[in-house]
């Protein structure tokens, strides 16, 4: 079965460093999620994609965060400058469109010291 | 604004007993409901996906409901097995980008 892929799988960082998480959805999805699950919660909503463009950017801190899906196919996720309030699990998730189900990769765990 | 609430927390149960996680939603406008598991330190993967036109869905022992218009949703697990030990979220997709709003999940475990 096709999988969402994302990479790293783990990244401890510095704050104030610059750090990016990469996802590779599953070929054909063209809508793309980031979330990010602080442990013990569930996930909230960073960023949606329709093909290359935002849908819905609205809880993304934009003068830190920043993503893009430039091809509408993988997409990047950067943070710069993290800081320590950033430490948490970024998730990827691409479905066929707003009907089908979510499809999750396994999440980068970002840990900022 | 799309709110989710799970209802317990956390559950522990011995091996074999039926059981219910709850799933309440604010928006009863909803497109759809979805049901993950989620091991610990992985993503989640998808179990059930229930439709706003839709009443249930069933998948091997699980089977989940969705109620609109009281604004909740269930997701039964028959003769539950220590392999069945996860969070359980669920998540309302609302709002006109259809966006999928989680809960904080149940956490669940059957022990032997």
């Amino acid at each position: 079965e096709a999988e969402v892929a994302q990479s790293p799988r783990y990244k401890i960082t510095e704050k104030s460093q610059a750090v990016a998480f990469w996802c590779d959805p599953i070929s054909g999805h063209a809508t793309l999620y980031w979330y990010r699950q602080i442990l013990g919660q569930g996930p909230e909503l960073l960023v949606q994609f329709q093909d290359e463009s935002v849908v819905d950017d609205s809880q993304l801190p934009k003068d830190r965060f920043s993503a893009e899906r430039l091809k509408g196919v993988d997409s990047t996720l950067k943070i710069q400058p993290a800081e320590l309030g950033d430490s948490a699990m970024y998730l990827c998730a691409s479905s066929l469109g707003s009907s089908s189900p979510l499809h999750f990769g396994n999440g980068t765990r970002l840990t900022v010291t | 604004k799309q709110e989710v609430t799970q209802i317990p927390a956390a559950l522990s149960v011995p091996e074999g007993e039926n059981l219910v996680l709850n799933c309440s939603f604010t928006d009863s406008a909803i497109y759809n409901l979805q049901w993950f598991r989620q091991d610990p330190g992985k993503g989640l993967t998808s179990l059930l996906l229930i439709q706003s036109s839709q009443r249930e869905q069933t998948s091997g022992r699980l089977n989940a409901s969705l109620d609109k218009s009281s604004g909740r949703s269930t997701l039964y697990i028959a003769a539950s097995q220590p392999g069945d030990s996860a969070t359980y979220l669920c998540a309302g997709a609302s709002g006109g980008s259809y966006i999928p709003t989680f809960g904080r999940g149940t956490s669940l475990i059957v022990h032997p």
